[in-house]
Order: structure tokens, then sequence, then C-alpha cells
């Protein structure tokens, strides 16, 4: 079964960085593309950023081309996504979602508030 | 602005059969494939279609998809309490490097 477990959201201020993870188990990681797609409160989902299977590929949404960087460790089946300048528009739940045939399989997502 | 258009609201009764509409552009829907994601009160999103029109294992046939050029739609047979959800279409686009794409959202509601 796949499982995906993000971390590393919290509360930060305007002009901070985050870097979020996320875990993979249950499916053989280094095989697939991943995503990170995140949920303003109360908003519809929007597409962040993706990452191929071994890093040769990597698209940003162009709304945040320069602030989101996405990584991957496919030793250790884990994703990442680095967060700079934080602004309180990119407050919002940040999902992992993992890119099969079959669409998009999701974590439970990790809360990334930006306020001072 | 979304660029995939959904309506924001739908409703009918338990029994009914509902149908959500999704709106593209040659780029997005009319050169790949949709998918449709039910999204739960306070839980993350699952796949209900993939390409178009398939059925991933464990998801009822009361859920079925078609595409026909740049719109797509989700209906929903025999609708029950528990579909009410909000309701996600989504495809990969061409333009530019390449995005995915989603719909603003269509929120299901089971009167």
């Amino acid at each position: 079964e796949v499982h995906l477990v993000e971390s590393g959201g919290g509360l930060v201020k305007p002009g901070g960085s985050l870097r979020l993870s996320c875990a993979a188990s249950g499916f053989s990681f280094s095989s697939y593309a991943m995503n990170w797609v995140r949920q303003a409160p109360g908003k519809g989902l929007e597409w962040v950023s993706s990452i191929s299977s071994t890093s040769s590929f990597i698209f940003y949404a162009d709304s945040l081309k320069g602030r989101f960087t996405i990584s991957r460790d496919n030793a250790n089946n884990s994703l990442f996504l680095q967060i700079n300048s934080l602004r309180a528009e990119d407050t919002a739940v940040y999902y992992c979602a993992r890119e099969a045939t079959t669409g998009m399989d999701w974590g439970q997502g990790t809360l990334v508030t930006v306020s001072s | 602005q979304s660029v995939l258009t959904q309506p924001p609201s739908a409703s009918g009764t338990p029994g009914q059969r509902v149908t959500i509409s999704c709106s593209g552009s040659s780029s997005n829907i009319g050169d790949n494939y949709v998918y449709w994601y039910q999204q739960l009160p306070g839980m993350a999103p699952k796949v209900l279609i993939y390409r178009n029109n398939q059925r991933p294992s464990g998801v009822p046939d009361r859920f079925s998809g078609s595409k026909s050029g740049t719109s797509a739609s989700l209906a929903i047979s025999g609708l029950r309490s528990e579909d009410e959800a909000d309701y996600y279409c989504a495809a990969w686009d061409d333009s530019l490097s390449g995005f995915w794409v989603f719909g603003g959202g269509t929120k299901l509601t089971v009167l």
C-alpha cells in the first residue's frame, strides 16, 4: 500500500524559510515521479512542483518559480520542498503526491502557516 | 482563477444522477488525460477516475468519467449521502514547460 507522510510544516514569519519532507513507503519510490500540491484554507488544489523519478526533469508552477525548490533522495525514499521568502499567501496544506498512470496518490498533508 | 473551469457547486437528492463538468483547452484536456479526485471533508484527495474514464479498484461503478474535445465530465449515479465532497478535475498542460492544472473544485451537496 502506498504510504506518504509529510512533515516540516509549522508557523513561520513572513520572509522565513521551511523545508518540507515526504517519507514514502509501500512502493518502489525511485520508479515514480513525485509532486507537491498545496491547498490554501477553504480553497482549491494548486499544483506546486513535479520531479521525475531520477530528478532529470523538474517543473514548477510559473507563479512560484524562484522561491520553491523540489528535490528527492531515492536512497532514502524521501521527497523535499524548500520554500524561501515565505509570504502570507503561501499559507496552505502541502501535499506530497505520487504520480502513477492511475492518477496521483496523496499523503495526509502538512500545514504551513505564514504569519507574524 | 483556475485553468480548468468547474461549476463551484452541484447538488442532488439520494438516488439521483448528477454530472460535474470540467472545461479546458487544447493544451490540457484536448491533448492529455483527465483525472478526477474526490476530497471528503478534512481528508486528502483521492483519485476517482484516471485516464478520462477508468476507475481504480475500489471505486464504485456509480462513478464514471468521459471526455470530448476540450471538456470532460464526471457522472455520479445513485447518489448517496457519503458522496458529499469536493470534486476536482485535473490534466497535464503542455504549454510552456509543462505543468499540472486543476479545476477550481465543485462542492457536491446531497440534499
